[in-house]
């Protein structure tokens, strides 16, 4: 059983345009939320975190939201730019596990110029 | 270089060989992770060590699958008598301690024929 859903497998968007990335949980344990870009054969690499103490945080064109009553959060990417194509990860750790992350499927974003 | 190193990149073997792979983690980390990735997946947690505690086993799939780091800083998961179904990318990831921002390495590749 899937605790961490990325339900949408791809999403194309126009330059210059807001990307929005969505991801559910079903963990209430959950308290630590981070994405991860990644491109072909290469790592995942660390974009943003939140806490579940914070509803948003902000990171120059990257902003996660986090609801906590819906237990779902999301990724928005604006302006979005070709270099942003890639795969996103949704992941989450729970209090106590010492950060053992729980990845989503991933959705792969296509910023067309 | 200053990010994690995993080698080999590639692994090619026969069904029922033994495989190591190898994690260099970034200098100073005392936290240390192995993840894989099978085709179409999220990453799945498979083992975590923190400074000189037992290591978190709860991820291994099996009694073929074990890992160790020596000194607190290489480690090598080894996987015995390998099967088709162990094909995967395995990736490592460091951070500066357990629930912080992890770094990944670019993964090996493994193939089993």
């Amino acid at each position: 059983d899937q605790q961490v859903k990325q339900n949408s497998p791809s999403l194309s968007v126009q330059e210059g345009r807001i990307s929005i990335l969505n991801c559910d949980y079903t963990n209430s344990m959950f308290d630590y939320f981070l994405w991860y870009k990644k491109y072909p054969a290469e790592g995942p690499t660390f974009l943003i975190s939140i806490s579940s103490i914070k509803d948003k945080n902000e990171d120059g064109r990257f902003t996660v939201f986090l609801n906590k009553s819906a237990k779902h959060l999301s990724l928005h990417i604006v302006p979005s730019q070709p270099g942003d194509s890639a795969v996103y990860f949704c992941a989450a750790s729970a209090r106590g596990s010492q950060g053992n992350l729980i990845f989503g499927k991933g959705t792969k974003l296509s910023v067309k110029p | 270089g200053a990010g994690v190193s995993q080698s080999p990149s590639n692994k090619v073997t026969e069904k029922g060989k033994d495989v190591e792979l190898r994690c260099d983690p970034i200098s100073g980390h005392t936290a240390l992770y192995w993840y894989r990735q099978s085709l179409g997946q999220g990453l799945e947690f498979l083992i975590y060590f923190q400074g000189n505690s037992a290591p978190d086993k709860s991820g291994l799939p099996s009694d073929r699958f074990s890992a160790e780091r020596t000194g607190g800083s290489v480690s090598t998961l080894t996987i015995q008598r390998t099967q088709q179904e162990d094909s995967a990318v395995y990736l490592c990831a460091s951070s500066v301690r357990g629930n912080q921002p992890q770094h990944f390495g670019d993964g090996t590749r493994l193939s089993i024929l």
